[in-house]
């Protein structure tokens, strides 16, 4: 069974303008969640998605958002990008077969987004 | 607000010995727990988990021990094998959100 993949896997943008990154969930997983990996903060929450609905969202600027679709691939969008939004940007997902509950997340390999 | 914490940036150890690795959780909500091993610039892979009814879980070389009363977790890598060097993170989520929350990641170097 293929792993999560992510594409992207490098960007490059500058500051001001808009991003945005792909995710496909391993074949049947319908969670799909997004984290942040900077040097300083570490791994971050951003949200979680589940059947299309956000689930969970961290703390993190109304610049970030993100959707669903029906076939579970997921697409993370950040606005007027920021210097300090250039970071790893990893998409997990889980079979969790509930609205409820917790199940082991994999990880893709990630986008490297550079703000310049 | 650091609910999950790794105190120990870093260990070394010789291969062939055991690799302890310790986490420190303080939300009592937590009920699963995981470890990943991450190399640079590519994402976190999962090595183990635990649920909060056990306090113990063993896969192979990996063996993962649940304390709830202190909050605490540990990894114990038997043997060490110079593959083992990377970052490992311990996480911990809860139920009600699947949300993962995440510690500051210890390297790990096995030396020959």
């Amino acid at each position: 069974k293929a792993g999560v993949t992510q594409t992207p896997r490098y960007l490059i943008k500058t500051r001001g303008q808009q991003v945005t990154l792909s995710c496909s969930p391993i074949s049947g997983h319908r969670s799909v969640s997004w984290y942040q990996q900077t040097p300083g903060q570490g791994l971050q929450f951003l949200f979680e998605y589940f059947s299309e609905t956000q689930r969970n969202k961290g703390n993190f600027p109304g610049r970030f958002s993100g959707r669903q679709f029906s076939n579970s691939r997921s697409e993370m969008n950040v606005s007027t990008l920021e210097l300090g939004d250039s970071a790893l940007y990893l998409c997990a997902s889980s079979q969790i077969q509930g609205a409820f509950g917790t199940d082991t997340q994999y990880f893709g390999p990630g986008t490297r987004l550079t703000v310049l | 607000d650091q609910q999950v914490k790794q105190n120990s940036p870093s260990l070394s150890v010789q291969e062939g010995r055991i690799s302890i690795l310790n986490c420190d959780y303080t939300n009592s909500m937590f009920d699963y727990f995981l470890w990943y091993k991450k190399y640079p610039a590519e994402g976190p892979t999962f090595l183990i988990s635990i649920s909060s009814i056990k306090d113990k879980n063993e896969d192979g070389r990996f063996t993962v021990f649940l304390n709830k009363s202190a909050k605490h977790l540990s990894l114990h890598i038997v043997p060490s094998q110079p593959g083992d060097s990377a970052v490992y993170f311990c996480a911990a989520s809860a139920s009600v959100s699947r949300k993962l929350q995440f510690g500051a990641g210890t390297q790990v170097v096995v030396t020959p």
